[in-house]
């Protein structure tokens, strides 16, 4: 299986560009994030899914935006990139609750300059 | 508001020995603590995990602990090996959360030979 696939694996972006970071996972999970990683900082939550349809802003949505229209996509858009928007994004899935195997499985990442 | 902290940005043992990495948290609501490994370049993978109804888990070479009232939890690692070497991040999740997670900032771990 695939598990996560993010695309693409880099990009450098001009202030004020737009683009869109693709997500898909194989594994039929309900769940879907995005987390986007400082250097030296952990993981933070930029949106999550729950399913199809259904769309909630995490701890740091502003200038994103995010649709989930299937199970296995979950893209992240960017609208006017900025040089805070420099960092390498996570996507990652999960089922739900909290037995053994329900951990959340991560993309490789989506390292990405804004200049 | 950083809710899980770790404390040590870095940790250096030798091949052989036991690695212990520490993880506060700050929000009593959370129920369920996990560890996941970090090489460069690559994403997260998830390690070990436990909920709060439980003070001790054990996978293999790792085994995670809780103490609620000290709201801390440890990852060991025994016995160390090389390809142990990575960046270890603790997470915790609220149930009902659709599973979100709360990251620590992460340890990086150097097993030496």
């Amino acid at each position: 299986n695939a598990g996560v696939t993010q695309t693409p694996k880099f990009r450098i972006l001009k202030i004020g560009q737009s683009m869109t970071l693709q997500c898909a996972q194989d594994m039929n999970h309900n769940y879907m994030y995005w987390y986007r990683q400082d250097p030296g900082m952990g993981l933070k939550l930029i949106y999550y899914s729950v399913g199809a349809g259904i769309t909630d802003k995490g701890e740091v949505p502003n200038g994103y935006n995010v649709s989930r229209s299937t199970t296995e996509d979950f893209p992240l858009r960017l609208e006017l990139a900025a040089p805070s928007q420099t960092s390498v994004y996570f996507c990652a899935s999960s089922r739900p609750g909290y037995t053994q195997g329900a951990e959340a499985f991560f993309g490789q990442g989506t390292r990405l300059t804004v200049v | 508001d950083q809710q899980v902290k770790q404390n040590s940005p870095s940790l250096s043992v030798q091949e052989g020995r036991i690695s212990i990495l520490n993880c506060d948290y700050t929000n009593s609501m959370f129920d369920y603590f996990l560890w996941y490994k970090k090489y460069p370049a690559e994403g997260p993978t998830f390690l070990i995990s436990i909920s709060s109804i439980k003070d001790k888990n054990e996978d293999g070479r790792f085994t995670v602990f809780l103490n609620k009232s000290a709201k801390h939890l440890s990852l060991h690692i025994v016995p160390s090996q090389p390809g142990d070497s990575a960046v270890y991040f603790c997470a915790a999740s609220l149930t009902g959360g659709g599973n979100k997670l709360t990251f620590g900032t992460g340890t990086q771990l150097k097993v030496e030979l």
